[in-house]
């Protein structure tokens, strides 16, 4: 079992465009959540997803952050227009069923010129 | 609110000393509580959590509801100790993670 999977591990954008950053579960895993951290700062919960739902997303900015992870292939978080304050580290973890261990990436570092 | 706390940015400790990480909790009802780990260059990966009550690298946790503190603590540390420590609450709603700051622990030969 290769683990969750992250890609790319950098990602360097400039202001306006679009980021996409990709997670794939580790395998048998249908639960996916998103975290982030921001520069000296704990790992803060952005979305939880299962196959083809978002179950929770307190944690999403309201504007310009999405994220999906459909029936088939990665689960993707978008940011459009980044902004600065958008570069931080991108961290995604998987788990089997709800309330099981979280396995966690390698994060996707993510820096807005 | 949940919260957890981590007072500490960087504890500084040499070989063979006693190591204590500490982790403050606000929570309304029956916390999980963990810690992971992040060694350098490393992912983030789970150290131990309080209802499976191990041991892990003689690393123990000890959760007390009427401090709400979830200390980690070993007797001895070792240089491969030194990481990145974050102490995590899991929301029984939705499993979702809440993580502290995070403490560096750096064990000095």
């Amino acid at each position: 079992n290769a683990g969750v999977m992250q890609n790319p591990r950098h990602l360097v954008r400039r202001r306006g465009q679009e980021a996409r950053l990709r997670c794939s579960p580790m395998k048998g895993h249908s639960h996916v959540y998103w975290y982030r951290q921001l520069p000296e700062e704990g790992l803060k919960f952005m979305v939880y997803l299962q196959k083809e739902n978002i179950i929770d997303e307190s944690g999403m900015p309201k504007e310009r952050f999405s994220a999906e992870f459909p029936k088939e292939g990665p689960s993707i978080l978008r940011i459009q227009q980044v902004v600065r304050g958008d570069s931080a580290a991108y961290f995604c973890a998987s788990s089997p069923p709800q309330k099981e261990t979280q396995y966690f990436g390698p994060g996707t570092r993510l820096l807005v010129l | 609110a949940q919260r957890v706390t981590q007072p500490e940015k960087l504890l500084s400790v040499f070989k063979g000393a006693p190591v204590e990480l500490k982790c403050n909790y606000s929570y309304s009802g029956s916390p999980e509580l963990f810690w992971y780990v992040q060694y350098s260059r490393q992912r983030l990966q789970l150290l131990l959590r309080h209802i499976s009550r191990e041991s892990i690298k003689g690393f123990t946790a000890d959760l007390n509801k009427g401090e709400t503190s979830f200390h980690l603590k070993k007797p001895f540390a070792q240089e491969e100790d030194s990481a990145m420590y974050y102490c995590a609450l899991r929301s029984s709603n939705t499993g979702k993670l809440i993580f502290g700051q995070g403490t560096t622990l750096q064990v000095k030969p």
